[in-house]
């Protein structure tokens, strides 16, 4: 099946960093990713989608300028949370459809825990 | 346009059964459920698509009713396996790149 692979699953950073969360398609091409953060004990809140070749879309009151996402090939979408702060500590996951799968499952990686100290 | 879950959560004994329903104030093109475990990211259960299907995997079945816009998941004979935090996700295209849009869940715990 279809295999989602996210990386760091973890990170610690200082506030004020910059990180980076890469999420690839493993055995499947991915024209489009989406990316959801979950707060502790609530639901996947949908980011932006991420489309290859193109700009990403973003949703209402996420901030662009600080979640740059970057979609160069079509196994390989990047999250970037620039000048982090505690109060972007989150759970972040990436996910994606295999083209062609005809059930439109979403399949998720595996979540990149973020805490900004 | 969040789908709105109910129960927010519930308590099982082993054994047991539960529904959990998921509905939306807008037309829908397929329902998706998830189970996710503390900690962990969601996994795919089911997909219901348009047409008023059901489906079935063992003791876990769900319903779509696409003119009440609503879904329902069934789980019977519980299993202590089976807690955690139930997602249903809706969908109201079939364009590929759509993405989910999920409900606040449904924190379900099975007790011994």
């Amino acid at each position: 099946g279809a295999v989602v692979s996210q990386h760091p699953s973890w990170v610690i950073c200082k506030s004020g960093t910059s990180v980076k969360i890469e999420c690839r398609s493993l055995d499947f091409q991915a024209t489009t990713m989406f990316w959801y953060r979950q707060f502790p004990k609530q639901s996947l809140m949908l980011m932006a989608t991420s489309n290859e070749g193109s700009k990403a879309t973003y949703e209402q009151g996420v901030e662009k300028d600080k979640f740059l996402i970057n979609h160069a090939s079509l196994t390989l979408s990047t999250l970037t949370v620039t000048s982090a702060h505690p109060e972007d500590s989150s759970f972040y996951i990436c996910s994606a459809r295999a083209v062609g799968s005809g059930a439109n499952v979403l399949t998720f990686g595996a979540g990149s825990r973020l805490t900004v100290l | 346009q969040q789908p709105v879950q109910s129960p927010q959560a519930v308590i099982l004994r082993e054994g047991e059964d539960a529904v959990i329903n998921c509905s939306s104030s807008k037309a829908l093109y397929s329902v998706h459920w998830y189970r996710q475990k503390h900690g962990e990211a969601p996994v795919f259960l089911m997909i219901l698509l348009k047409g008023g299907e059901q489906k079935g995997h063992e003791k876990i079945s769900a319903s779509f009713n696409e003119k009440k816009q609503q879904s329902s998941l069934y789980l019977t004979a519980s299993q202590l396996s089976y807690s955690g935090t139930y997602f249903c996700g809706t969908e109201r295209g079939n364009s590929g790149n759509t993405p989910l849009v999920f409900g606040k869940g449904t924190r379900l715990s099975v007790i011994a």
